[in-house]
């Protein structure tokens, strides 16, 4: 039963290193979206996919893009990354993206960048 | 969205019920309220959600008010497993779609 997974947990990276982040869903779901959490700013959505095929910026979009790689995998890719970035990412997915539908959440991907 | 108001902090005895309250007085009548909770160094957890009419599973119960301008979250026999952050969201369609804000929420500390 392992419904949102993220990998890697934890990443280091220097100033201007790009990396992938990946989260996959078993629950069939068809909506994903990606957050960042930081201290005192709650989440912030930053990317969604309402279905396979497509993607929306969110809230936070700036210098990250995703893919929707089909429907279990949505990634999330940081092409420069800046001490800005640093953060805990949370990916999550619902059903279809309805507001009465709730969003099941990942544990996290912990990043730093130096 | 509606804007919701937790208290900051609350203590709970272990196999005591936890009533978390929320309030949110600007509430639309389209507008759904979600509880989720964080349990350090994890991801949110969905707790349960409603509109009108109060919920319960296997988790919890919802209480909300009849105006709906209120609601709380009722753990009927808190474990210590259970302390946690827990946010309270009002959700309606956003202009980025989707989304769910998170706010501050309410550190609930179950004790032995």
């Amino acid at each position: 039963n392992a419904g949102v997974t993220q990998t890697p947990k934890f990443q280091v990276l220097k100033t201007g290193q790009s990396m992938t982040l990946q989260c996959a869903q078993d629950m069939n779901h068809n909506s994903m979206y990606w957050y960042r959490q930081d201290p005192g700013m709650g989440l912030r959505l930053i990317y969604y996919s309402a279905s396979e095929g497509t993607t929306d910026k969110g809230e936070v979009p700036n210098g990250y893009n995703v893919s929707r790689l089909n429907k279990r995998e949505f990634s999330l890719r940081l092409e420069s990354a800046a001490p800005s970035q640093t953060s805990v990412y949370f990916c999550a997915s619902s059903e279809h993206g309805q507001i009465n539908q709730p969003q099941h959440f990942g544990d996290g991907t912990r990043l730093s960048i130096l | 969205d509606a804007k919701t108001t937790q208290p900051t902090s609350m203590d709970c005895a272990e196999g005591r019920a936890a009533n978390l309250p929320c309030n949110h007085s600007t509430i639309s009548g389209n507008e759904y309220v979600y509880w989720y909770r964080q349990i350090h160094s994890q991801g949110p957890q969905y707790i349960i959600h409603g509109l009108k009419n109060n919920e319960t599973n296997e988790m919890a119960s919802l209480i909300i008010t009849e105006d709906r301008k209120s609601s709380t979250l009722i753990l009927p026999h808190a474990t210590l497993r259970d302390t946690a952050v827990y946010y309270c969201i009002v959700r309606a369609r956003a202009l980025h779609n989707n989304d769910m804000r998170f706010g501050a929420g309410t550190r609930l500390t179950v004790k032995p």
